[in-house]
């Protein structure tokens, strides 16, 4: 079974670009969550969702970032404009269908996705 | 701020010996659970522990939940090498779906 796949794992832009990543969740997982992790740091929340809906994004600036699950394909972190300060470890997270909520299981993760920005 | 604060924030052991790592936390939460991460890579699900449960064991794993003060202890047994990472705790509040995590201990095993 695959796990989560994120794509591309290393990520180069200059400031100004955009920055496009992709996450591929556990097949039969409908939840997605977006993390940020700078070095020698937890991980930070920054949006939660399902399949077309975006469910929670209490976590993600407000400018220059957007998110999407649609209803084919994978999870999208769109990052337009890109700044130094977005230089970071980017984690997406997938969990199962849970009368609970998906806090309630376990997340799995991928193995990110480190953007640099020069 | 961080919900979950990880104590120490690096410990270096020899093989062999017990690893312990503690978490502290600000509100109340459904449940807790730790992560690993080996550098460079995602994050490991280690072991989740419901507010209603006070100490869990997974092999050379050991939980402990005490939500009067807030806390929880991560014990690994009988360390090897192969646990050199770093461990984090994450919590899951009421009506949130999202994780909070603390900034992690790095665990040194040293052969």
């Amino acid at each position: 079974n695959a796990g989560v796949m994120q794509n591309p794992r290393h990520l180069v832009r200059r400031r100004g670009q955009e920055a496009r990543l992709r996450c591929s969740p556990v097949k039969g997982h409908s939840h997605v969550y977006w993390y940020r992790q700078l070095p020698e740091e937890g991980l930070k929340f920054m949006v939660y969702l399902q399949k077309e809906n975006i469910i929670d994004e209490s976590g993600m600036p407000k400018e220059r970032f957007s998110a999407e699950f649609p209803k084919e394909g994978p999870s999208i972190l769109r990052i337009q404009q890109v700044v130094r300060g977005d230089s970071a470890a980017y984690f997406c997270a997938s969990s199962p269908i849970s009368l609970g909520g998906g806090s309630n299981q376990p997340q799995h993760f991928g193995d990110g996705t480190r953007l640099s920005i020069l | 701020s961080q919900q979950g604060e990880e104590d120490p924030q690096a410990l270096s052991i020899q093989e062999g010996e017990n690893a312990t790592m503690n978490c502290s936390y600000k509100t109340s939460i459904n449940n807790l659970q730790w992560y690993r991460q080996n550098s460079g890579r995602g994050l490991v699900h280690l072991i989740l522990i419901r507010s209603n449960e006070r100490e869990k064991h997974s092999g050379r794993l050991r939980v402990t939940l005490d939500t009067s003060k807030k806390s929880s202890s991560l014990l690994i047994t009988a360390s090897r090498a192969a646990d050199t990472a770093s461990y984090f705790c994450a919590t899951a509040q009421g009506g949130s779906e999202k994780l909070v995590f603390g900034k992690g201990t790095k665990l040194t095993v040293n052969p």
